[in-house]
């Protein structure tokens, strides 16, 4: 079992739609993220929380929504979103956030239609 | 501006053989490589790691080399089996941004027997 659960791990959604990602991890970690994975483009960071505080906004547009009640869990909320941000949706923890190896989920695959 | 690069997409080996990854990085602030493997479907695996002190990290069948000067790191496997197949993605992190890993575009690696 992997350390750290992402839900649901397929998507598709009108783009009027509002639902959310969930990720989960059992690792003790401090640090989580939340990184996009679309075709041939290199894995893009989106998100950063250290001890539940986010530390990163890659300059993601905003009907994408993070929220982070813990240490251990982490929600991508998607409003309204557009048919190219169909992509997989990584959620990783890491112990700290400078220098660790990062660790991640199975990911999300959504699909906006 | 892509700070990490593999310039090869794909690569296809015998079983038994040797497979090189090659991973190429224009940021001399990078301290600390790593590399991840991914399935389809799959979040990524990490696999092996570097820090910028050493040249040479090994484990088991998986050995990394780093060349500072040339700014650049591959990953060796030997042998290559058919599990290996998948794709695998190069990082880096250090400097100002130590807090993110900045990843290549992966270069899926094929293994037939």
């Amino acid at each position: 079992e992997t350390g750290v659960t992402q839900t649901p791990r397929h998507l598709v959604m009108g783009m009027t739609n509002k639902k959310s990602l969930k990720c989960e991890q059992h690792l003790g970690h401090n640090a989580m993220y939340w990184y996009k994975q679309s075709a041939k483009k290199p894995l893009e960071l989106m998100f950063v929380y250290n001890f539940k505080e986010q530390t990163e906004n890659n300059s993601v547009p905003s009907r994408f929504s993070p929220e982070c009640p813990n240490s251990s869990h982490l929600f991508l909320h998607l409003h309204t979103l557009q048919p190219e941000d169909s992509a997989l949706y990584l959620c990783a923890s890491s112990l700290e956030v400078t220098g660790n190896t990062i660790y991640f989920g199975e990911g999300s695959w959504l699909t906006v239609v | 501006d892509q700070q990490v690069k593999q310039n090869s997409p794909s690569l296809s080996v015998q079983e038994g053989r040797i497979s090189i990854l090659n991973c190429d990085y224009t940021n001399s602030m990078f301290d600390y490589f790593l590399w991840y493997k991914k399935y389809p479907a799959e979040g990524p695996t990490f696999l092996i790691s570097i820090s910028s002190i050493k040249d040479k990290n090994e484990d088991g069948r998986f050995t990394v080399f780093l060349n500072k000067s040339a700014k650049h790191l591959s990953l060796h496997i030997v042998p290559s089996q058919p599990g290996d197949s998948a794709v695998y993605f190069c990082a880096a992190s250090g400097g100002v941004n130590t807090d993110k890993l900045i990843f290549g575009t992966g270069t899926r690696l094929q293994v037939f027997p």
